[in-house]
């Protein structure tokens, strides 16, 4: 089993509103991922957890702020956002053994910024 | 700088042939390589790897090959059906120990293949 979920699917929100993101895995992965992707082009990462301690932050805005609460769950607080934030936000999950440590995706949530 | 580039957007494909999408990269410090396919507003699914002290890797209709020298891979589908038309990203990552890697992605190409 390689589920990664994600939820909620859609979101919509306003520049003021506060919502959060979330990602679950049961696959006893140790790093958790957050990727933006916008349309027609790849995912881009934003943070990565490793043993549920925040190892990677791509210098993305303090608007956005994870958390890990823990090894299974990832969250993404949102905050004041942008309309250019409007994108598809990904979370994968990886084993970190192994001479290739492969990255599984979650379905993703759509937001819209309004 | 585009560490890793899919320079053909498209390709289309007759049933049956095989498909192959191309992958370049820049970066020599890259230790393994991965091809997801991707449906539009999904998550990418992950296909196939390979390490980089290998050439080949090989997963029923799935075949990736890498160049080192070349700095070049490529992922053979054969035989290509309609279920495989989506988007194929090819992405890079190094090793780090005790730490998630980050995947640097090509632009994608988008497969289509017709009955």
């Amino acid at each position: 089993d390689t589920e990664v979920t994600q939820t909620p699917k859609h979101l919509v929100m306003g520049m003021t509103n506060k919502k959060s993101l979330k990602c679950e895995q049961h696959m006893g992965h140790r790093a958790m991922y957050w990727y933006k992707q916008k349309a027609k082009k790849p995912p881009e990462l934003m943070f990565v957890y490793s043993y549920e301690k925040l190892s990677i932050n791509e210098s993305v805005p303090s608007r956005f702020s994870p958390e890990c609460p823990n090894s299974s769950l990832l969250n993404l607080h949102l905050h004041a956002l942008q309309p250019e934030d409007s994108a598809l936000y990904l979370c994968a999950s990886s084993q970190l053994e192994g001479l290739i440590d492969t990255q599984y995706f979650g379905p993703g949530t759509r937001l819209t910024v309004l | 700088d585009q560490q890793v580039k899919q320079n053909s957007p498209s390709l289309s494909v007759q049933e049956g042939r095989i498909s192959i999408l191309n992958c370049d990269y820049t970066n020599s410090m890259f230790d393994y390589f991965l091809w997801y396919k991707k449906y539009p507003a999904e998550g990418p699914t992950f296909l196939i790897s390979i390490s980089s002290i290998k050439d080949k890797n090989e997963d029923g209709r799935f075949t990736v090959f890498l160049n080192k020298s070349a700095k070049h891979l490529s992922l053979h589908i054969v035989p290509s059906q309609p279920g495989d038309s989506a988007v194929y990203f090819c992405a890079a990552s190094a090793r780090v120990d005790n730490q998630g890697g980050k995947l640097i992605f090509g632009q994608g190409t988008e497969l289509s293949v017709k009955p």
